[in-house]
């Protein structure tokens, strides 16, 4: 069965950093594509970052471009977000998502999320 | 980079049959996997539809998923509306420059 748990959200102040992880079970992580997805309260679904199973990436949204890190251990099958600079609106629940394969562009499986709250 | 337009609600009563469309405003809908997801109040979201129109294990196959390239959009219907029904949808799709774009979201209510 696949799973995704997601851990390491919280309250950090402006300009600090968090490193977001989620452990995968049920696959081999290194295997599929692998993508960050967060929500702000109230608002929809946002990309953040995609790490590709195969060829290209990483990608990074816009927003976060310069601040964020994808990154993944392949011998403990988890995926991580280095977050610096953080700032109010990156406030939301953070989700770690899978694809169907290798290849960005869809997701199959949902974590259950991670709140990060940036205030001071 | 593209967009994918929902309307922002739609409303129907139980045991009718409703439709959530989801239009693609450049490059070829049927060129790129559109998917589909549920997500309930206070809750994570789960994947109902993914690659156009396959169900993942355990979602009932009251929900199916098409594509029209006539009006370049996707379209999810739920048929046999029950009240755990009663979600936010939202639908995603990819090009080869954005890995991961949503709509904005539709909210369901079942009457």
């Amino acid at each position: 069965e696949v799973q995704l748990l997601e851990s390491g959200g919280g309250l950090v102040q402006p300009g600090g950093s968090l490193r977001l992880s989620c452990a995968a079970s049920g696959f081999r992580s290194s295997n599929y594509a692998m993508n960050w997805v967060r929500q702000a309260p109230g608002k929809g679904l946002e990309w953040v970052s995609t790490i590709s199973g195969s060829e290209g990436g990483p990608f990074y949204a816009d927003s976060v471009k310069g601040r964020f890190t994808i990154s993944r251990d392949n011998s403990n099958n988890t995926l991580y977000l280095q977050m610096n600079s953080l700032r109010a609106e990156d406030t939301a629940i953070y989700y770690c998502t899978k694809a169907v394969t290798a290849l960005w562009g869809t997701i199959h499986y949902w974590g259950q999320g991670t709140l990060v709250t940036v205030s001071s | 980079n593209f967009l994918l337009t929902q309307p922002h609600s739609v409303s129907e009563s139980p045991g009718k049959t409703v439709t959530i469309s989801c239009s693609r405003s450049s490059g070829n809908i049927a060129s790129h996997y559109v998917q589909w997801f549920q997500q309930r109040p206070g809750s994570a979201p789960t994947t109902v539809i993914y690659e156009d129109n396959l169900r993942p294990s355990g979602v009932p196959d009251r929900f199916s998923g098409s594509i029209d390239g006539s009006s370049n959009s996707a379209s999810l219907t739920i048929s046999g509306l029950k009240p755990e029904d009663e979600a936010d949808y939202y639908c995603q799709s990819y090009d080869s420059l954005n890995p991961v774009v949503f709509g904005g979201g539709t909210q369901l209510t079942v009457l």
